[in-house]
């Protein structure tokens, strides 16, 4: 079965970076659009941008621009965010998940990024 | 794109059912049939329940459907149940080849 991990729950200082991991099972990992989606504190559901597995080429929604980077490693089937210059209201759980088509099939369990210092 | 626009709440009893709506307009929720809902409970990762407006995944009960009209896309739950209790999203494909979620509607069964 379609199965995304992601990398436990980080605490930063304002102005570091984080990076994020999703690994991908149980589908080849290029045949899904992996989604990046943000979810702060008491908030709803933001959609950040995507990456395409087949050709690496990232795409980001306004908002999401500058500090934010998808990539991949398709050799162990794992997608990255990176976030840069953290500030404190990019406290939030991040989700990557799996599109197989124009709708959000496959979720990670989601990580806890949080800024405080 | 702004979100689009849920009722922040609804609640109903046991048993009965209860309709969430979804509004956006020609340009996302009117434009395509690509409407999805996601389940979310507390602490836990959302869940797909309804994709390309009326469909539902493999394992989602047939009590959860969905429809649309013009700029409006609903999502109906019927035979409530306490484990229906849990915070419910749109979704829709856009124009501009972005995704686009309601703020989310509260689902309280008294």
């Amino acid at each position: 079965q379609v199965q995304l991990v992601q990398s436990g729950s980080e605490l930063k200082k304002p102005g570091a970076s984080v990076k994020v991991s999703c690994k991908a099972s149980g589908y080849t990992f290029t045949s899904y659009g992996m989604n990046w989606l943000r979810q702060a504190p008491g908030q709803g559901l933001e959609w950040m941008g995507w990456i395409n597995p087949s050709t690496g080429n990232p795409r980001y929604v306004q908002g999401f621009t500058g500090r934010f980077v998808f990539s991949l490693d398709t050799s162990v089937s794992t997608a990255y965010l990176q976030i840069s210059s953290l500030k404190a209201e990019d406290t939030a759980v991040y989700y990557c998940v799996a599109a197989d088509g124009y709708f959000f099939d496959y979720w990670g369990q989601g990580t806890l990024v949080t800024v405080s210092s | 794109h702004s979100a689009l626009t849920q009722p922040a709440s609804v609640s109903g009893s046991p048993g009965q059912s209860i309709t969430i709506s979804c509004t956006g307009t020609s340009s996302d929720v009117g434009a395509y049939n690509y409407v999805s809902w996601y389940q979310q409970h507390p602490d836990k990762a959302p869940k797909l329940i309804i994709y390309e407006v009326s469909n539902r995944p493999s394992g989602v009960p047939d009590r959860f459907s969905g429809s649309k009209s013009g700029n409006t896309a609903s999502l109906t739950i019927s035979g409530l149940r306490a484990e229906d209790e849990a915070d419910y999203y749109c979704n829709s494909y856009t124009t501009i080849n972005t995704w686009v979620f309601g703020g989310g509607t509260k689902l309280t069964v008294l």
